[in-house]
């Protein structure tokens, strides 16, 4: 079936670097997302992403998080400056629409904030 | 906002058993729900994704019923094999047109076949 691949899988920094998270959605689809799950916790919704723009995010997207697809490449969640509470997987869907419609998930990116 | 309560956070049963994996949610407006499975390395998978009031769906080795008088959605493993070994998390989102088409996950049940 469809798959949303992630780039890194692992990633290790130091805390104030800058980071970029990778994602190659779903050819077709139109609608991206960024969860975020900690270790032991829930999956928690960041942000979608739609035509270029934010359409919602939660209070875990902080300031330091910006998203972006430019000319239809990856879907990249950056994270400057992280700090310590970022580490965690980050795992990156797509969908056709933004309705009933199946969220395609990658594997994730296990983030260390050393 | 939504929370989804899901329960056991572990689950063991033999193969050919049975086990059911419950979520209970709070948000009424919740519409849609979602059943994903997830194996070691790789993405959710989703199972089945279920909306209306009171529905039973069946999917190839699994029933999922959804409740909404009881505000509970629940996934029963019928005859375990080992292919079933993986997370499986409940997701629910919203009404459509509420401007929010997030998913609010279920903490996810570890389910494994006892050897």
């Amino acid at each position: 079936g469809p798959k949303v691949l992630q780039i890194p899988s692992h990633q290790i920094i130091d805390m104030g670097q800058m980071v970029t998270l990778n994602c190659d959605p779903v050819s077709n689809h139109l609608y991206f997302y960024w969860y975020k799950q900690i270790l032991g916790q829930q999956m928690e919704f960041l942000v979608n992403f739609y035509n270029g723009k934010v359409m919602e995010k939660s209070k875990l997207f902080k300031d330091q998080f910006s998203v972006e697809r430019p000319d239809g490449s990856y879907f990249t969640l950056k994270i400057q400056p992280t700090a310590l509470e970022d580490s965690a997987v980050y795992f990156c869907a797509s969908s056709f629409r933004d309705w009933y419609a199946e969220q395609f998930f990658g594997p994730g990116t296990r983030l260390t904030v050393l | 906002g939504e929370q989804v309560e899901q329960r056991p956070p572990h689950l063991s049963v033999r193969e050919g058993d049975s086990a059911v994996i419950i979520c209970t949610y709070t948000d009424p407006n919740s519409y849609y729900f979602f059943w994903y499975k997830q194996e070691p390395g790789a993405g959710l998978q989703l199972l089945m994704k279920v909306f209306s009031s009171t529905e039973i769906n069946e999917g190839q080795g699994f029933t999922v019923l959804l409740n909404k008088k009881d505000k509970q959605l629940s996934l029963n493993l019928t005859a375990a094999h080992p292919g079933d070994s993986a997370v499986y998390f409940c997701a629910v989102s919203p009404l459509p047109g509420t401007g929010s088409n997030r998913l609010t996950f279920g903490k996810g049940t570890k389910f494994s076949l006892i050897p």
